[in-house]
């Protein structure tokens, strides 16, 4: 089956711009989480949802939002953009919620700002 | 702070030995662990997880073992192949806060294979 699909893969943008991010998650899975990667603070968790609501949200200021879709599919933007949101994006889907289960991650889309 | 630690950036081994890779955590609230081995230009990809109940779960060539009193686990990988080289994820998550969705991650082990 196809796996967790995130669009687009590559972007620039410049500073105080917005972005937003799509992912499609693993048919059948109805949680998305993203996270953020960077060189500095590695993977941190941005937020998760589940059936169109948000369930976890991490550290991160309220420039960065999200939501999810009625088909599961999710998108998170970003405000304002900073120099710092420089990073890959990675949106990942798990078939239950609260669980042990194993994420499955997509390839990321990796943002610059400049 | 960084409640998971993977002090060692990076670890080089030869091909058919064993390669060890090492995380220490700080919450004792964690519950769960993972691995996950991430390839450049693709996304995290889950290897295997233990349950704070237990203290190793084995896989094929890959084993977790758990020291809870010690709040270290580590992975084994025997024998280590050329393509075992990747930057690997040490993972935890606490139950009470969402579960595996919610993962605090160290920044990573790179480990090189070499032939």
């Amino acid at each position: 089956k196809a796996g967790v699909t995130q669009t687009p893969r590559y972007l620039i943008k410049t500073r105080g711009q917005q972005v937003t991010l799509s992912c499609s998650p693993i048919s059948g899975h109805r949680s998305v989480s993203w996270y953020q990667q960077t060189p500095g603070q590695g993977l941190q968790f941005l937020f998760e949802y589940f059936s169109e609501t948000q369930r976890n949200k991490g550290n991160f200021p309220g420039r960065f939002s999200g939501r999810q879709f009625s088909n599961s599919r999710s998108e998170m933007n970003v405000s304002t953009l900073e120099l710092g949101d420089s990073a890959l994006y990675l949106c990942a889907s798990s078939l239950f919620v609260g669980g042990t289960g194993e994420l499955f991650f997509g390839e990321g889309s990796r943002l610059t700002v400049l | 702070d960084q409640q998971v630690k993977q002090n060692s950036p990076s670890l080089s081994v030869q091909e058919g030995r064993i390669s060890i890779l090492n995380c220490d955590y700080t919450n004792s609230m964690f519950d769960y662990f993972l691995w996950y081995k991430k390839y450049p230009a693709e996304g995290p990809t889950f290897l295997i997880s233990i349950s704070s109940i237990k203290d190793k779960n084995e896989d094929g060539r890959f084993t977790v073992f758990l020291n809870k009193s010690a709040k270290h686990l580590s992975l084994h990988i025997v024998p280590s192949q050329p393509g075992d080289s990747a930057v690997y994820f040490c993972a935890a998550s606490d139950g009470t806060q969402g579960g595996s969705e919610k993962l605090v991650f160290g920044k990573g082990t790179k480990l090189t294979v070499n032939p």
